[in-house]
């Protein structure tokens, strides 16, 4: 069965520092990989997705995310964060488009900007 | 981008009451329409999965008289949850795809029941 895990419920990190924000997957075949942001009582906002070829993926608002195979992780980074950052952060692991399975989505991992 | 607009955003009903939630892809064909659920502070888990022209496929622990779905257009998908009930509150997503698309997310229908 698939699975995702995001190991950290809350990071909190100053303003202008830099972020990565774990995950890790259990996927049956070839994964795809996506990170989505989620603002208090809104939807879900796609940030970036990996399918295959380069394992180094740029997403929307600066962020970009690295796939490891050998470490079935898909780490979210962001080099200088900014207080809009501040929101629900959810990777999840699917089918990339057209599939007939829905996503299997992590936890979620809280982002707190301090100024 | 793709744009997935969910209908309403907020509702308040009583107890007993059946409420249906739209879900619309406006610019692109969804052939596949996925609908979760997301309780406080915690991930979204697949309720089921909705096909065009078909009927709904069900998660494990989903109740399909409960939860009815409907997907009569590339571009519609609706969720019914009949006579609902306090446990019935959530926020409620979908999202919408094809073979060209990744899952394009609606903003959500937070439904209170009383």
């Amino acid at each position: 069965a698939q699975s995702v895990t995001q190991p950290d419920i809350h990071i909190t990190v100053s303003e202008g520092a830099s972020l990565e924000l774990r995950c890790n997957y259990s996927y049956g075949a070839t994964p795809y990989l996506f990170w989505y942001v989620q603002s208090p009582g809104q939807g879900l906002q796609l940030l970036l997705k990996y399918f295959s070829g380069d394992t180094l993926v740029q997403g929307i608002k600066g962020f970009e995310a690295e796939f490891k195979r050998s470490q079935s992780s898909f780490n979210l980074r962001k080099p200088s964060v900014h207080w809009s950052d501040a929101a629900e952060y959810f990777c999840a692991v699917g089918p990339g488009g057209g599939g007939a399975d829905g996503l299997t989505f992590g936890k979620g991992t809280h982002l707190i900007i301090q100024p | 981008g793709a744009v997935v607009s969910q209908h309403p955003s907020w509702v308040i009903c009583k107890s007993g009451t059946s409420v249906k939630i739209e879900c619309r892809s406006l610019d692109f064909q969804a052939t596949t329409m996925f609908w979760y659920r997301q309780f406080p502070k915690q991930s979204l888990m697949l309720m089921a999965t909705s096909n065009e022209g078909s009927k709904a496929t069900y998660e494990q622990g989903v109740e399909k008289d409960k939860f009815l779905i409907n997907h009569a257009s590339l571009t519609l998908s609706t969720l019914t949850v009949t006579s609902a009930h306090p446990e019935d509150s959530s926020f409620y997503i979908c999202s919408a795809t094809n073979s060209n698309q990744p899952q394009h997310f609606g903003d959500g229908t937070r439904l209170s029941i009383l």
